[in-house]
């Protein structure tokens, strides 16, 4: 069972203005932690924001933030005042806990939502 | 500075001849991943490594090993690539719960 999702392969957005991603997460585990990335046309990944499962708040970070609805089961990534820059691949991505010592799992990936911003 | 090198970022191999694929970090993190990711898919976990301890994905072909011999290093074998593991593979370290950091990646092509 695909336990990321992704449901926007594509997004376009216009410069300046805010664009939301969706991400919706199927877990069992009580503990888990969930991650956006964004990975441009180089192919690095690089680290956006983090939600933990029992935050109370959503995560922002300068001009990411988590709209995080934990009995939905969904992380949608913010992203405000888009700029030309921002055009990439993200993804989301969710660790849980698995009970390595109760702190480490697999670290897996939704498929990617490709945003494209215009000038 | 990088914090996670992978070496080296273009790599041309043969049908079936072995390659190894090289991830240092100075991070001192205590898991280490390595990631198959192919063009406009989703990166796959392959393997994970949590201190020494070794945990193989359950669809990870018998084709790719690993090897971690301290901390720093972990390794990417691939034993007889086929024309399917053309990838970029991409390796990430991380300290428990924290975000993972990623490597610039490996790009593989076999001809």
């Amino acid at each position: 069972a695909q336990k990321i999702t992704q449901t926007q392969p594509g997004m376009f957005v216009q410069e300046k203005e805010a664009v939301t991603l969706d991400c919706t997460y199927d877990t069992s585990d009580p503990s888990y932690g969930l991650f956006w990335y964004k990975q441009p046309s180089s192919g690095e990944m690089i680290f956006l924001i983090y939600q933990g499962s029992y935050d109370q708040q959503n995560a922002t970070e300068g001009r990411y933030s988590l709209n995080f609805q934990k009995a939905r089961k969904s992380a949608n990534l913010v992203i405000s005042a888009s700029q030309l820059g921002d055009s990439a691949m993200y993804f989301c991505a969710m660790r849980e806990s698995r009970g390595y010592g109760g702190s480490q799992g697999n670290l897996i990936f939704g498929k990617g939502t490709k945003l494209s911003v215009k000038p | 500075d990088a914090m996670v090198i992978q070496n080296p970022r273009y790599q041309v191999t043969q049908f079936g001849k072995p390659v190894t694929l090289s991830c240092s970090q100075t991070l001192n993190h205590n898991v280490m991943y390595w990631y198959q990711q192919k063009s406009s898919q989703a990166p796959k976990l392959l393997f994970h490594y949590y201190d020494k301890d070794f945990n193989n994905e359950a669809d990870t072909p018998d084709n790719f090993q690993s090897r971690r011999p301290n901390t720093s290093f972990c390794f990417l074998d691939i034993r007889s690539p086929g024309l399917g593991d053309a990838a970029m593979y991409l390796c990430a370290t991380s300290f428990l719960r924290t975000e993972a950091f990623f490597g610039q990646g490996t790009r593989l092509t076999v001809v």
